[in-house]
């Protein structure tokens, strides 16, 4: 049982450089959700998919968009890298009445 | 100022010692409270669930306290060993709320030294 499996786990990117992170689970959850997590910080909300057909944003989504695929996948893209977007992201997804998030194993990006 | 707040930032004991982490929340309405444990380069795990009508939870060495009228929470580890060296974080959730009022601590750093 995979649970929920980011892909990639490291990326180095370039200022102004474009790419998508990706996330699957294989729970049947209806909720998924992409955080990003900073040095002496918490985990903080970019966008979450209460249901397939449905994405919101979080706390933090300016210069991220999203894409619920499926009800299976849930794409994070940045458009144009930006040095405040290192961190390290976080994919997570939940049952839609439960609060129990099952997490990725994270994706560490930097971008120079 | 964040709404949950945990402390301390970081601590350091010996194996087989017992410590307690803190949570200070000011979210409210409150639905419940979740401690988490995170490895390092690993997601957070979840450990415990403590709703409002709950004052203490066990899991295994893990026991979490919950007073709501003080909205605080305590997560005790008891015999530590070095597998717990992780963070442990504080994750409060509103009552009837949307995934954007899930709110995390920046977690406490356990380091266990043999």
């Amino acid at each position: 049982n995979a649970g929920v499996t980011q892909t990639p786990k490291f990326q180095v990117l370039k200022t102004g450089q474009s790419m998508t992170l990706q996330c699957a689970q294989d729970m049947n959850h209806n909720s998924m959700y992409w955080y990003r997590q900073d040095p002496g910080m918490g985990l903080r909300l970019i966008y979450y998919s209460a249901s397939e057909g449905t994405t919101d944003k979080g706390e933090v989504p300016n210069g991220y968009n999203v894409s619920r695929l499926n009800k299976r996948e849930f794409s994070l893209r940045l458009e144009s890298a930006a040095p405040s977007q290192t961190s390290v992201y976080f994919c997570a997804s939940s049952d839609l009445a439960g609060t129990e998030a099952f997490f990725g194993q994270g994706t560490r990006l930097t971008v120079v | 100022k964040n709404q949950v707040e945990q402390s301390p930032q970081s601590l350091i004991i010996l194996e087989g010692k017992n410590c307690t982490l803190q949570c200070n929340y000011t979210v409210s309405p409150f639905s419940n409270l979740r401690w988490y444990k995170q490895d390092t380069g690993r997601g957070p795990v979840s450990l415990t669930i403590m709703t409002f009508s709950e004052n203490t939870k066990s899991n295994g060495r893990y026991t979490a306290t919950l007073d709501a009228d003080t909205k605080q929470s305590s997560l005790h580890i008891t015999a530590s060993q070095l597998s717990d060296s992780a963070s442990y974080i504080c994750v409060v959730r509103e009552v009837y709320s949307s995934a954007s009022k899930i709110i995390f601590g920046s977690g406490t750093r356990l380091s266990i030294r043999p």
